[in-house]
C-alpha cells in the first residue's frame, strides 16, 4: 500500500537558518503530493502541493519539488522565522486509493530567535 | 482559504456521557472526513463520507459513528465516551474535481476523565 516517510523531529534551529525536511514516499499509482503545517493547538493547513512529477510547489518562502525519479518531496526554506515552529506532514493522495489522504508521522520544527 | 469549522473546540467531559462533535463546511465540497490525531501526532482517518447519505470507516476502528444527512454537516458521535477517547479530533474537506484537496477545520479536542 502507500506509504510516506518523514524525517522524525525534532528539528532545532536558529532565525535564518536553512530549513530541510526530507519526504519519500511509495504509491502504486501517480499520486499528488502535499505538504501541510499545523501551529499550536491548531488544525492543518495546506502549505503547498504538486500534482505531477518535476513540479514546484511553493508558498510563504517554502518549496518542494516532486521528484519521481526518487519517490521524493522534501521541504525547504532558504531562512527561517520563529513563526515557522509548527509541525510539518508530507502528505501523498492516490487516486488508486479513492485519493484517501496517507500522511507522514510528523516533524516538529522549533525555531529560536 | 477553506471555511470548515468544528465545534466545540475544546471539551472535558466525564465517562459514560454522549457526546456530538460538530463539523460544517460552506464550500460545498461532495467529500468529508475525520481524523483523530494522537499525541504522538500521527494521524489516522476514522471515517469518511462521499456525498449525502454515504459513510465509510477509516483505516482506524473506532467506537465512534457519523451521520451526514445534509452536504455541508458531517457530525461524529461517541455514544458513551471512554478516557481512551481522550484526543484531538480534525475534520476535513475535499472536492471531487482537480487534485481533490483536503482542507482542514481547527480541531476538538476532547478529554474524557
Amino acid at each position: 500500500g502507500d506509504s510516506v516517510t518523514q524525517m522524525e523531529g525534532p528539528v532545532t534551529l536558529s532565525e535564518e537558518a536553512f530549513l530541510t525536511i526530507n519526504c519519500t514516499y511509495t504509491a502504486t499509482g501517480y499520486p499528488s503530493l502535499f505538504w501541510y503545517v499545523q501551529y499550536p493547538g491548531e488544525g492543518l493547513q495546506l502549505l503547498l502541493k504538486a500534482t505531477k512529477a518535476d513540479d514546484k510547489g511553493s508558498n510563504k518562502g517554502f518549496e518542494a519539488t516532486y521528484r519521481k525519479e526518487t519517490t521524493s518531496f522534501h521541504l525547504e526554506k532558504g531562512s527561517v522565522q520563529v513563526s515557522d515552529s509548527a509541525v510539518y506532514f508530507c502528505a501523498l493522495s492516490d487516486q488508486a486509493a479513492g485519493n484517501k489522504l496517507t500522511f507522514g508521522g510528523g516533524t516538529r520544527v522549533l525555531v529560536k530567535p | 482559504e477553506a471555511d470548515i469549522y468544528q465545534t466545540p473546540r475544546y471539551l472535558v467531559i466525564g465517562t459514560g456521557k454522549k457526546i456530538t462533535l460538530e463539523c460544517s463546511q460552506t464550500m460545498g465540497h461532495d467529500k468529508m472526513y475525520w481524523y483523530q490525531q494522537d499525541p504522538g501526532m500521527e494521524l489516522h482517518l476514522i471515517h469518511y463520507s462521499y456525498g449525502v447519505n454515504s459513510t465509510e470507516k477509516g483505516d482506524l476502528s473506532s467506537e465512534s459513528t457519523v451521520s451526514r444527512i445534509r452536504t455541508e454537516h458531517f457530525p461524529l458521535t461517541l455514544e458513551s465516551a471512554r478516557p481512551s477517547h481522550t484526543s484531538q479530533y480534525l475534520c476535513a474537506s475535499s472536492d471531487r474535481a482537480g487534485t481533490d484537496t483536503q482542507y482542514f477545520g481547527p480541531g476538538t479536542r476532547l478529554t474524557v476523565l
